[in-house]
This record gives structure tokens, C-alpha cells and sequence, in this order.
């Protein structure tokens, strides 16, 4: 079975472009998780959807991060305009419901540099 | 609310030896609690789960953790490491009932010397 598929695995922009970030998550799944993780901060959650809506942004860090969730089988998380400090790696997860219980499923996740 | 402290960054132990990864949380209700393991430029992988069955899960590549509630850990356990073993693990908690952020912890690398 294939599992979450994000790309671009890696992206390299300068200060100040349009970002956008691709995640399919697994056939079925109906929750879906955006994470950015970083040597200073660890793995941090930035927003979780269900069935498609998005249930929880608290961890989206300012308006120049906006995610969507136009159908189950595809995410995108853009950064607009990007900043150096957005450098990371950013991780989209899937899971069968957003209980808790069930574990979530990773991509292999896009190294992001801004320069 | 949910946290969970694991306890070293960086752990090294010889081939063939115990692996003792250190993990305690804090939950207000029952947890679920994870492992997870992350190889370089990967996502992370589940290692095992705890969901209030057997307190002693056992989990894949030979590891298990085992839930004590008295002490509120979760260590995670392989008696003989092995090269590729060599990871970054990261401990979670989440709490039961409706939509639960899981938190995960700060990770610890686990280093096998030959």
C-alpha cells in the first residue's frame, strides 16, 4: 500500500517567494496533520484536519502560513512570503481518525531552505 | 494537560547490548501513549502503541515498552542492539475521548557502537 506521498522532498527558494508544500495522505485516511520539525524547536503540529476541515490551527505560526484540504486524497500548506526562519522540515501525517488511538502515518516529509 | 519528558538526547550502547530508552508523561485522563522511530531523511515510524490493553506492548524489530502507571512511564526496551537500530526514537502521549493533539517529546538518539 503506498503510504503518505508528499513533494517536493526538497525545496531551496529565496526570501520573500511563494512555498507551496503537497501531501496525499493514505487511501481512507480521514485526518490529516501538518508538522514542521527543527533542531531548536522538535516536531511541532501546525494544523489537523478531518474529514477535510480543519479542526485545529493554534500551532499555524502567523498569517503567512494558510493550509487546505480540498478533498481526502490531497493537502497543501503554503507559506506567503516565505522568511529564512521557515527553514525546516515539514511533515504530513495521516491517520484513520483524530481520536488519539490511532497512530499517525508520515511522509518522508520536505526539507525546506530559504535563503 | 498532556506531556511527556524522555529523558537523554543522546544514548550510546554496544552491539549486542540492552537498548533502555527513557520516556514519563503526565495525563490528566487515561493516555495513549507511542514510540516512534525516525531514520535520517525519513518521517516517522510506529514503533508500538499502548491503548490500555496489556501493559507490556510489544512492538516491531524486536522492542517493547512497558506502561506503568504507578511510576507514569512508558521506557521502551530491545535486549540486544543492533547496527540498525541506530535512529532517532520519540516517545507520545495522547489523551482519550473525541480529538486529542498528540504531544511528542524532544527524541532521543540512539547511537549502537559496533
Amino acid at each position: 500500500d503506498a503510504g503518505v506521498i508528499q513533494s517536493p522532498r526538497h525545496e531551496v527558494t529565496e526570501m520573500g517567494q511563494e512555498v507551496t508544500l503537497r501531501c496525499k495522505p493514505i487511501s481512507g485516511h480521514n485526518s490529516l496533520f501538518w508538522y514542521r520539525q527543527t533542531m531548536m524547536r522538535g516536531l511541532e503540529l501546525l494544523i489537523y484536519f478531518n474529514n477535510n476541515v480543519p479542526i485545529d490551527d493554534s500551532g499555524m505560526p502567523e498569517d503567512r502560513f494558510s493550509a487546505k484540504m480540498p478533498n481526502a486524497s490531497f493537502s497543501t500548506l503554503k507559506i506567503q512570503p516565505s522568511e529564512p526562519r521557515d527553514s525546516a522540515v515539514y511533515f504530513c501525517a495521516s491517520s484513520l481518525s483524530g481520536t488519539g488511538a490511532q497512530p499517525q502515518h508520515f511522509g518522508d516529509g520536505t526539507r525546506l531552505s530559504i535563503l | 494537560a498532556q506531556s511527556v519528558t524522555q529523558l537523554g538526547s543522546h544514548v550510546s550502547v554496544s552491539e549486542g547490548a540492552l537498548v533502555l530508552l527513557r520516556c514519563n508523561y503526565s495525563s490528566s485522563v487515561p493516555p495513549y501513549l507511542f514510540w516512534y522511530v525516525q531514520y535520517p531523511n525519513q518521517g516517522l515510524q510506529l514503533l508500538l502503541k499502548y491503548t490500555s490493553a496489556a501493559t507490556l506492548v510489544k512492538g516491531i524489530n524486536g522492542f517493547e515498552a512497558e506502561f506503568k502507571k504507578s511510576e507514569t512511564s512508558f521506557h521502551l526496551t530491545k535486549p540486544s542492539a543492533h547496527m540498525s537500530d541506530a535512529a532517532e526514537y520519540f516517545c507520545a502521549v495522547s489523551e482519550s475521548g473525541g480529538y486529542q493533539k498528540v504531544t511528542f517529546g524532544t527524541g532521543t538518539k540512539l547511537q549502537v557502537i559496533p
